[in-house]
């Protein structure tokens, strides 16, 4: 089992809809989460950060489900400048990062 | 520069040669990682150093990868006798903040654009 497992997708949406993606983690130690987003053929860059209570940043909330060990992703109104694929990142041990494969969205006009 | 620099950007090397990559972070940065991402997969972590501490290298796929960083900055990433399974992007990363830190944005880890790997 991979340790940061995501559906691969693609998710393709119309513009204004609402899209939400889920991440599972195998390591319940496992203490921070992010979601990053990555284009096509550049570098991930950090979208947020996820914390035990939620957190919303505009368009975007992120969700913590300790009990059940997923993280969630919720884009309200996508623009298609949301198009991407969008990486589930948790810590593990000694800092040490691990990257889901990341799921590809695709919003359509 | 601002942040985190790698170079080359481009290689391409035949089958059989070592090549060299090198990081250089954002300055102050304590952590540095190095991962490799293979088209359309995702990242595979290779390699993370902290400070003065021995570095994880845990994900290194063979012992032809190794890596060191000098002072504490720098890290070069080598490859020796490349093979075409190598063909990938290396991308390294920096943080503030290492082993133990805190959620937060010191802790946010920065990319470089990577070295795009092409074993021919």
């Amino acid at each position: 089992r991979k340790e940061v497992e995501q559906d691969p997708g693609p998710f393709n949406v119309p513009e204004g809809a609402t899209v939400a993606f889920n991440c599972t983690y195998s390591n319940s130690a496992s203490q921070s989460f992010f979601w990053y987003r990555q284009d096509c053929r550049k570098e991930p860059k950090l979208l947020m950060s996820v914390y035990s209570s939620g957190n919303e940043d505009g368009r975007f909330t992120a969700q913590l489900n300790r009990a059940s060990q997923y993280i969630s992703l919720l884009i309200r109104d996508s623009k298609l400048s949301d198009s991407a694929t969008y990486l589930c990142v948790v810590k593990g041990g000694y800092n040490k990062l691990i990257f889901g494969a990341g799921t590809r969205l695709a919003v359509h006009p | 520069g601002a942040g985190v620099s790698q170079s080359p950007s481009n290689k391409v090397t035949e089958k059989g040669k070592d090549v060299e990559l090198r990081c250089d972070p954002i300055s102050g940065h304590t952590a540095l990682y190095w991962y490799r991402q293979s088209l359309g997969q995702g990242l595979e972590f290779l390699i993370y150093f902290q400070g003065n501490s021995a570095p994880d290298k845990s994900g290194l796929p063979s012992d032809r990868f190794s890596a060191e960083r000098t002072g504490g900055s720098v890290s070069t990433l080598t490859i020796q006798r490349t093979q075409q399974e190598d063909s990938a992007v290396y991308l390294c990363a920096s943080s503030l903040v290492g082993r133990g830190g805190k959620q937060g944005r010191g802790n946010t880890i920065y990319f470089g654009e990577g070295s795009w790997l092409t074993v021919v």
